[in-house]
């Protein structure tokens, strides 16, 4: 099976901070996603990336940034922490096309304080 | 812009009692609905993907349809344990990534 690993389940951190979310997957995917989660707004692209070294913002990028040096490995970057960016972050993975679906990590639930 | 309805926003259902979840989308050009499943504290499971309308796919007790404006997710004599989150999402466009769009989710409850 594939896994898709987020390196914490949870984190507290505080107002202005830089926080690193770590994404490691096991199977060769070539694409690579990061979601946020939050009620009633479901789930909301940040960034996502085809390919090493290649990115593409989502629907919300602002206030965060991603980096891509293996293909293994997607990393979510918040640049200066802010209490709107508490939430359930979501890093998803798939081959190709997608047609067999994202493989979903289990979550970070970040609280920015 | 794709976008994504999901209804109801929560269902509580008895065990044994079936009914369906429906998702309404607008996409351009569309290449794949997906069906999720998300647990508590967890992420998103992978269900199944239709492409076309009139396709029809299952898995124990759940089916998935879809015609050209929604999808539905039929839960037959459901149990305890199809208690969850179900997230609809698309993906449509010319890009060259596979990115989804998601609905907010039905929350599941079946009570014994």
């Amino acid at each position: 099976d594939v896994k898709v690993t987020q390196s914490s389940r949870y984190l507290v951190k505080r107002t202005g901070e830089k926080v690193f979310l770590e994404c490691v997957q096991d199977m060769d995917h070539e694409n690579m996603f990061w979601y946020r989660q939050d009620p009633g707004l479901g789930l909301r692209l940040i960034y996502f990336s085809y390919d090493v070294k290649m990115k593409e913002k989502g629907d919300i990028p602002e206030g965060y940034s991603v980096s891509r040096e293996k293909k293994e490995r997607f990393s979510l970057i918040l640049e200066s922490a802010s209490t709107n960016q508490t939430s359930m972050y979501l890093c998803a993975s798939s081959f190709g096309q997608g047609s067999y679906g994202y493989t979903f990590g289990s979550g970070t639930r970040l609280t920015v304080v | 812009e794709d976008q994504v309805t999901q209804s109801p926003e929560a269902l509580r259902l008895q065990e044994g009692e079936s009914s369906s979840l429906n998702c309404s989308y607008t996409v351009s050009g569309l290449r794949g609905l997906f069906w999720y499943r998300q647990d508590p504290g967890k992420g998103p499971e992978f269900l199944f993907t239709l492409y076309s309308a009139g396709e029809e796919k299952e898995k124990e007790r759940l089916k998935a349809t879809l015609t050209k404006k929604e999808s539905f997710l039929h839960i037959t004599a459901p149990k305890p344990e199809d208690s969850a989150t179900y997230l609809c999402a698309v993906r449509g466009g010319t890009g060259t990534a596979s990115k989804l769009t998601f609905g907010t989710g039905t929350r599941l409850q079946v009570t014994l």
